[in-house]
């Protein structure tokens, strides 16, 4: 079993629309969490931070299940600029991170 | 200015070559990473270095090897290219070795003929 697995997707969506990914992790002693984004043929870059209480940032919500070992980002009214591969990263002890497959999201028109 | 800048872009080079990609950070962070890109998108750990000394050595062949003259850099040298090591290779920093958001220089695409 990988250490962090997504759905690859592709998630096609209308503009407009809600669309949420989970991210389960293998690893119960992980400590830390984070959504990253990348777009195609660019570095990733942070989006945000995944906290225990679940966070929001404008139309971004991450959450955390402890409990059953996935971390979830839901993207609400979306634009064609969020069209790009969401990544989601485990920190394990001793500072490594461990990064999921990336979701590929492609938001239509 | 790039906060994480990494050379060259693009590297294509034959079978068999020494080739080098250098990395430089200039946000005064402690950790330096270099992560592997394979076609598939998995983005793999390789090595990281704390104020010049390496903390992380994943599984990788010996014919790799990262050098950190100072914190500030982190080098990557290849010898005896092979065509499984084409990839998209990224330098990232952080300002701990763990728990802080990466940033990541904007890769080097490296083709192996």
């Amino acid at each position: 079993r990988k250490e962090v697995e997504q759905d690859p997707g592709p998630f096609n969506v209308p503009e407009g629309a809600t669309v949420a990914f989970n991210c389960t992790y293998s690893n119960s002693a992980s400590q830390s969490f984070f959504w990253y984004r990348q777009d195609c043929r660019k570095e990733p870059k942070l989006l945000m931070s995944v906290y225990s209480s679940g966070n929001e940032d404008g139309r971004f919500t991450a959450q955390l299940n402890r409990a059953s070992q996935y971390i979830s980002l839901l993207i609400r009214d979306s634009k064609l600029s969020d069209s790009a591969t969401y990544l989601c990263v485990v920190i394990l002890g001793g500072g490594k991170l461990i990064f999921g497959q990336g979701t590929e999201l492609s938001v239509k028109p | 200015d790039t906060a994480v800048s990494q050379t060259p872009k693009y590297l294509v080079t034959q079978m068999g070559n020494d080739k080098s990609i250098k990395c430089e950070q200039n946000l005064g962070h402690d950790t330096m990473y270099w992560y592997k890109q394979d076609s598939k998108k998995f983005l793999k750990i390789m090595f990281s270095y704390n104020n010049k000394e390496l903390i992380i050595n994943e599984t990788v062949p010996n014919r790799f090897s990262p050098k950190s003259p100072d914190k500030a850099h982190l080098n990557l040298h290849i010898n005896s290219l092979e065509l499984g090591d084409s990839a998209v290779y990224f330098c990232a920093s952080s300002q701990e070795s763990g728990g802080r958001p990466l940033h990541f220089g904007a890769g080097t695409r490296l083709s192996v003929l």
